[in-house]
């Protein structure tokens, strides 16, 4: 079975431009969940979806950032405008929402603005 | 003061030996305790995961949690170079699908 499917693996972007993040969870899960990671802050959570309806957005850091869900099986993250500071590894994870205890995570995507 | 504290290491250890890694937090409501890996430049992993107090074992891997003390610990008996990652603890409250993670342990065994 295939895993969480996150792309790009990588993005190099200039400072004032969009970035767009993609996710595909895993078929049959109904939580999907966006996280950032860096050295400084470890593991943060940004959104989190329920049956595609967001439920919890109090991590997402300012309105550059929006996240959306249009269907089960696809998610994005969008920064717009990009800045320097949002260079990290963005994790997309989900489960089932009678499990939330287990989360599995995607590869990450590693974003670096300059 | 942050929900969940753990010591980010490094951590350095031989081959074999007995690893010990451990985590605080604050909120009593906590109910769920997990435990991820995370090899370098790779997504976070499942290791283990338990449902309120008391000890879980999995091969060489045996997750504790102390409630009353509010502390959990993964042990790694008989550690290998394949076990050297990065280990997350993670806490989730009984309703709703937040996990609040841990600064992670970074654990280097050599051969």
């Amino acid at each position: 079975d295939a895993g969480v499917i996150q792309s790009p693996r990588h993005e190099v972007t200039e400072m004032g431009q969009e970035v767009t993040l993609r996710c595909k969870p895993i078929s049959g899960h109904n939580s999907l969940f966006w996280y950032r990671q860096t050295m400084m802050r470890g593991l943060e959570l940004l959104i989190y979806f329920n049956n595609n309806v967001p439920i919890d957005d109090s991590g997402m850091p300012e309105d550059r950032f929006s996240a959306k869900m249009p269907n089960a099986s696809f998610s994005t993250l969008k920064i717009q405008p990009s800045e320097p500071r949002d260079s990290a590894v963005y994790f997309c994870a989900s489960s089932f929402s009678g499990s939330p205890e287990t989360q599995y995570f995607g590869p990450g995507t590693r974003l670096l603005v300059l | 003061q942050k929900e969940v504290e753990q010591d980010p290491g490094p951590l350095s250890v031989p081959e074999g030996a007995i690893v010990s890694l451990n985590c605080t937090y604050s909120n009593s409501a906590f109910q769920y305790f997990m435990w991820y890996r995370q090899y370098s430049r790779k997504g976070p992993e499942l290791l283990m995961y338990t449902y309120s107090s008391g000890n879980k074992e999995d091969g060489r891997f045996t997750a504790q949690v102390d409630k009353s003390s509010k502390y959990i610990s993964l042990f790694i008996r008989d550690s290998q170079p394949s076990d050297s990652a990065t280990y997350l603890c993670a806490m989730i409250w009984n309703q709703g699908g937040k996990l609040i993670f841990g600064q992670g342990t970074e654990l280097s065994v050599k051969p």
